[in-house]
């Protein structure tokens, strides 16, 4: 089985750009979770799905982030205009209804720089 | 609110060497607890978990226990490898409830050979 996949997995871009991330979840799974991760903030959760429906984007930083997931099977995130400061690994994650405690499986992330 | 708190790190030790990480949590309710594990470049994978009082979590030779009266989950193992060398989050979810995962902020583990 395909576990989580991103792309791309490096992305370098120019301040201002726009930016779209890309997430394919695990078959089957019905949750979908954005995180960051740097290191001054470590991990952090910034919106997640269930049943394609938003459920909470409380840690979305501020309106310059967007996501989406028009299927089941497929998730965007989308920085515009992008700057430095959001340079960082984001990770994907989906998790399957079926175990009640909520384990989630982790894509490979992508690296975004942000010149 | 639900929060976990970790062992700072880093922590640098030697191979075959005896490893705890701290790893403590404040929740309403009754979570489920986890340890996940980055190794250099990837994404995280669940180590182990528990998922009520007094369970043992074990996986690669590591483990915790889940312990309700002092709200803590340390992660132990007896003999560590080169191989073990990662980050180690400790993270917490509320059993049926919104699904989110509460993450540490993680401890870089590095073993020397």
């Amino acid at each position: 089985d395909a576990g989580v996949i991103q792309s791309p997995r490096h992305e370098v871009t120019e301040m201002g750009q726009e930016v779209t991330l890309r997430c394919k979840p695990i078959s089957g799974h019905n949750s979908l979770f954005w995180y960051r991760q740097t290191m001054m903030r470590g991990l952090e959760l910034l919106i997640y799905f269930n049943n394609n429906v938003p459920i909470d984007d409380s840690g979305m930083p501020e309106d310059r982030f967007s996501a989406k997931m028009p299927n089941a099977s497929f998730s965007t995130l989308k920085i515009q205009p992008s700057e430095p400061r959001d340079s960082a690994v984001y990770f994907c994650a989906s998790s399957s209804p079926g175990t009640y405690y909520n384990e989630q499986f982790f894509g490979p992330g992508t690296r975004l720089t942000v010149l | 609110g639900n929060s976990v708190t970790q062992m700072e790190g880093p922590v640098t030790l030697s191979e075959e060497a005896f490893l705890t990480i701290n790893c403590t949590y404040t929740a309403t309710g009754y979570p489920s607890l986890f340890w996940y594990v980055q190794y250099p470049g990837e994404g995280l994978q669940l180590l182990l978990k528990a998922t009520k009082a007094d369970d043992k979590g074990s996986n690669k030779g590591f483990e915790a226990t889940y312990r309700k009266e002092t709200t803590s989950f340390h992660l132990e193992k007896g003999s560590v490898q080169v191989s073990d060398s990662a980050v180690y989050f400790c993270a917490l979810s509320e059993r049926g409830g919104a699904q989110k995962l509460v993450f540490g902020q993680g401890t870089r583990l590095t073993i020397n050979p």
